[in-house]
């Protein structure tokens, strides 16, 4: 079955730490995009790519990284930098066009101790 | 620059009684709008979309969103509510003239469906 594959799904991180989180897809999508969520905020923009080797900044970068090496690959480092890193991160990806439809992928929860 | 406004932080309805999950936007030009959902600790699912023609669209599970020029807005409704509709409903908006760029999403609107 074609999806969006995030891990791991839970994450626990000491301060300081960088922690790299997954998102693999076999939908053949050229876009990929990492949001994080917290309670009450909605789904904020992290980064995005439109296309291999190629991303874009979104609302909420400061703090983290991600690269775009592979069509199917989007991994996003969390890194010390990050002051409020405890959240839920999604991952999704659509095709090129702004009609597509976002799948997503089924999260990952990072707690920092 | 783009946005979504989700009014109610909480929709409270019993079952068997019309929803409406509220949702305003704001974007140059024409809109592209789209309704999820989620449930706990899950990934959100895709519901319905707007992308042009008929104001009303029908999407899955029953759900429909009615969009209107005017008043800027893409209201989620369905006739008759079940409880396993309760979730977090988020609206979201894309310009249609800036097709590269991300969908900005509303903060959500948890619906809580009673028995």
């Amino acid at each position: 079955d074609g999806g969006i594959t995030q891990s791991p799904k839970y994450l626990f991180r000491k301060e300081g730490q960088n922690v790299t989180l997954s998102c693999e897809q076999n939908l053949n999508h050229d876009a990929m995009y990492w949001y994080r969520q917290d309670p009450g905020q909605g789904l904020r923009l992290i980064y995005y790519s439109q296309i291999v080797n190629d991303f874009q900044k979104g609302d909420i970068a400061e703090g983290y990284s991600v690269s775009r090496e592979k069509k199917e690959s989007f991994p996003l480092t969390v890194t010390s930098a990050q002051k409020n890193p405890t959240a839920f991160y999604l991952c999704a990806s659509s095709g090129q066009g702004g009609r597509n439809v976002l799948t997503f992928g089924a999260g990952s929860r990072l707690t920092v101790l | 620059a783009q946005s979504v406004a989700q009014p109610e932080d909480q929709v409270n309805v019993a079952e068997g009684n019309p929803l409406t999950v509220k949702c305003t936007y704001s974007v140059s030009g024409n809109p592209y709008l789209f309704w999820y959902v989620q449930y706990p600790n899950r990934g959100l699912q895709f519901l319905l979309k707007y992308i042009t023609g008929d104001n009303l669209v029908k999407g899955s599970y029953g759900f429909e969103a009615e969009f209107n020029k005017s008043q800027t807005s893409f209201h989620l409704k369905k006739p008759s509510a079940l409880v396993s509709d309760s979730a977090l409903y988020f609206c979201a908006v894309r310009a249609a003239n800036q097709a590269g760029t991300a969908l900005i999403f509303g903060k959500g609107t948890t619906l809580s469906v009673s028995s």
